[in-house]
């Protein structure tokens, strides 16, 4: 079963502007994994953020973790039309590594 | 190589078949993943090899599926008698040592059963 929510499931923005993701979970976790994926292709992995860690910054991404709400967020900065893809989260939930991923927020980019 | 890669991209089969996807995962990676994303949804958990050894296969859903990892490398998925609702993307991880590590995806395996 998901781990969690994302929200929203669709975002459209204009090029330029920032996008901003949020990702809910359930359970204590060793750390969350944001991924990127273009329609039909394979997982890229975007940022790891452990359980110990607030904020972690990856050129034009910022990601939060606050492990008190189980709530995370990525934030693409300056986007652009490149960045339009499927985002999501994945927590890494101390049950030997697997991950259980969000049903993830699909972005669209507009030149 | 430089990535994971998994053959074939694409497998089209009819139901009752048998089909066997491959994973070649990082080079010196411990831990392997197969996870099945289907349309519209996140990826879910299989199987996960710690060497040549099945250390979670909780997420397997039925008899039908199997994987080894006979060599502590590669990785096949078998699938016996496919259905239809194995229609899915297949996805192979692997991390260097397993929990807490990130873990890095092939392109997939696109399986159609018709």
């Amino acid at each position: 079963s998901q781990q969690g929510e994302e929200d929203p499931q669709a975002l459209s923005i204009q090029e330029g502007e920032n996008a901003t993701m949020n990702c809910s979970y359930k359970t204590s976790i060793n750390n969350l994994q944001w991924y990127r994926q273009n329609s039909g292709r394979g997982l890229v992995h975007l940022i790891l953020i452990r359980s110990n860690e607030r904020e972690k910054h990856s050129g034009r991404l910022r990601v939060t973790l606050d492990t008190s709400k189980k709530s995370s967020s990525l934030l693409i900065t300056a986007s652009r039309a490149a960045d339009t893809a499927s985002y999501f989260c994945a927590t890494d939930a101390r049950q030997g590594g697997k991950l259980i991923f969000g049903q993830g927020t699909e972005l669209s980019v507009k030149p | 190589g430089a990535g994971v890669s998994q053959t074939p991209s694409n497998k089209v089969t009819e139901k009752g078949k048998y089909v066997e996807l491959r994973c070649d995962p990082i080079s010196g990676h411990t831990a392997l993943y197969w996870y099945r994303q289907s349309l519209g949804q996140g990826p879910e958990f299989l199987i996960y090899f710690q060497g040549t050894g099945a250390a979670d296969d909780s997420g397997l859903p039925n008899d039908r599926f199997f994987a080894v990892r006979p060599e502590g490398s590669v990785s096949t998925l078998k699938i016996q008698r496919t259905e239809r609702g194995d229609s899915a993307m297949y996805l192979c991880a692997s991390s260097l040592m397993g929990e807490g590590e990130t873990q890095y995806f092939g392109p997939g395996t696109r399986l159609l059963v018709l």
